[in-house]
C-alpha cells in the first residue's frame, strides 16, 4: 500500500499568516491527491482534488501543488476558521491511502 | 439540502453486532458509489468499505474483511454497514462519504460528502 507522510503533524500560527504543510507519497501518485480540512466533532471537508483543484465553495486562500511524490496545501492568509487538523489522501492506487493529518493550531 | 446522516452507533460488548445506517438527501443516490471510512478516537482516517452505484461491485479493508458487510437500498437513499464479531480496535467514528464520479458502477477514490459520523465503542 501506498504510505503518505505528512509534515509538519501539528505547528501553531497566527491569523494573517501564510502556511505550508507538506505530504509526501511512498511511491509516484502523479496527482491522484486530495486534502480535507477536518475541525474537531466535524466531519473532513474536501478542499482539493486533482493535487491542485479547489472544490466549489472553497474560498481561494486555499491552493494545492505537486505531482509525483511531493505535494503542498497553501493557505495564503490564514484566517480564525482555518484552524483545524489538514489530511492528504491519495487515489493513485485503490483503495486511497490517508495521511497522519497535520494540526494547525492558534498561536 | 445535499447532505449524509449516519445512524445506529452505540456501545457494544466485543464479539457483538451492529447495523449503521446512511440515510441521503439533496442528491440522486443511486448515481454514486458510496463508501465507509472510519477515524479512532484521536487518530487518523482509515478507508472501510466501499460499494458501487448498482451494488454489482464491493470491496473490504483487510481489517474488516469477513466481518463487515456493507449494502444499499437505492429506493431508501440509504447505506448500510453490519459489523459482526466487534473488536475493540473497531472503536472509531464511522463516516458515511460519497465518490464523485456518477460513471456508473465507478469510483474516483476520494470523497467529495461526508456525514456527520457514528460513533461505535466495542468494550466490555
Amino acid at each position: 500500500a501506498i504510505r503518505m507522510t505528512q509534515s509538519p503533524s501539528s505547528f501553531s500560527a497566527s491569523t494573517g499568516d501564510r502556511v505550508t504543510i507538506t505530504c509526501r507519497a511512498s511511491q509516484g501518485i502523479s496527482s491522484y491527491l486530495a486534502w480535507y480540512q477536518q475541525k474537531p466533532g466535524k466531519a473532513p471537508k474536501l478542499l482539493i482534488y486533482a493535487a491542485s483543484t479547489l472544490q466549489s465553495g472553497v474560498p481561494s486562500r486555499f491552493s494545492g501543488s505537486g505531482s509525483g511524490t511531493d505535494f503542498t496545501l497553501t493557505i495564503s492568509c490564514l484566517q480564525s476558521e482555518d484552524f483545524a487538523t489538514y489530511y492528504c489522501q491519495q487515489y493513485y492506487s485503490y483503495p486511497g491511502t490517508f495521511g497522519q493529518g497535520t494540526k494547525v493550531e492558534i498561536k | 439540502e445535499v447532505q449524509l446522516v449516519e445512524s445506529g452507533g452505540g456501545l457494544v460488548k466485543p464479539g457483538g453486532s451492529l447495523r449503521l445506517s446512511c440515510a441521503a438527501s439533496g442528491f440522486t443516490f443511486s448515481s454514486y458509489s458510496m463508501n465507509w471510512v472510519r477515524q479512532a478516537p484521536g487518530k487518523g482516517l482509515e478507508w472501510v468499505s466501499s460499494i458501487s452505484s448498482s451494488s454489482s461491485y464491493i470491496y473490504y479493508a483487510d481489517s474488516v474483511k469477513g466481518r463487515f458487510t456493507i449494502s444499499r437500498d437505492n429506493a431508501k437513499n440509504s447505506l448500510y454497514l453490519q459489523m459482526n464479531s466487534l473488536r475493540a480496535e473497531d472503536t472509531a467514528v464511522y463516516y458515511c462519504a460519497r465518490d464523485p464520479t456518477t460513471v456508473t458502477n465507478s469510483w474516483v477514490w476520494y470523497f467529495d460528502l461526508w456525514g456527520r459520523g457514528t460513533l461505535v465503542t466495542v468494550s466490555s
